[in-house]
């Protein structure tokens, strides 16, 4: 089984503040996937990312990075440069085998004008 | 565009009451999932399904049900509404077999029980 945490509940930036989300996994799977999915205010979720448990690269999308390190359980995810519109609640969820993917409480991110 | 909906999109009900949370998709996707999202707890899994007439039940299943007649529709049944299960919940979708596909969501159903 795994488990999610997001330690940080809220976070609150100014806009152009780089910002990072924290989130760290248990899994006693050696092959498992991570996603990122972001939920805006208006509710719907958004798949953003997803990584493979064999490949520990950064990722990088526009403003948008993810630092996956194994050797800590985590994979966190930086936005550059925070614009309003990144405003949101973001969750981290590991997936192995056809299993559900398992949610973290999420990180409700307010990028202040 | 395959899609996956949610019927109805709000829903006011009494304790007590059975009440049905629909789920569509159209994108022939073999797993289906509900999942309830309340302030504080994130996504949790209510009931999910790998096929027709396969179904499991996640982490918050009690007082919940689904069945699975064909690989479009998972219907959430609420036996007997309670205030606890005041919710907003989502459905998704996912193709099957592997850990690399991503889950869809429908748009969610803000359910208040009176």
């Amino acid at each position: 089984a795994q488990k999610v945490t997001q330690a940080q509940t809220e976070i609150s930036v100014v806009e152009k503040e780089d910002v990072t989300l924290d989130c760290v996994y248990e899994t006693r799977d050696t092959t498992y996937y991570l996603f990122w999915y972001k939920q805006p205010p208006s509710g719907e979720l958004v798949f953003l990312i997803r990584r493979n448990s064999f490949d520990e690269q950064n990722e990088i999308s526009g403003r948008y990075s993810w630092n996956f390190q194994k050797s800590t359980s985590s994979f966190n995810f930086t936005i550059t440069a925070s614009q309003v519109v990144d405003s949101a609640v973001y969750f981290c969820a590991p997936r192995s085998g056809n299993t559900p993917l398992v949610f973290g409480k999420g990180t409700r991110l307010s990028v202040i004008a | 565009d395959a899609e996956i909906t949610q019927s109805p999109r709000h829903k006011i009900t009494e304790t007590g009451r059975q009440v049905t949370l629909a789920c569509h998709q159209t994108w022939n996707h073999n797993n289906m999932f509900w999942y309830r999202q309340d302030l504080g707890h994130g996504l949790r899994l209510i009931h999910y399904s790998y096929g027709v007439q396969d179904t499991n039940k996640g982490e918050v299943s009690d007082g919940y049900s689904v069945s699975r007649s064909n690989t479009e529709d998972l219907p959430l049944t609420l036996e007997s509404a309670a205030s606890s299960q005041t919710s907003v919940y989502f459905c998704a979708s996912s193709v099957g077999g592997s850990s690399y596909n991503e889950q869809f969501f429908g748009p969610g159903t803000r359910l208040t029980v009176l």
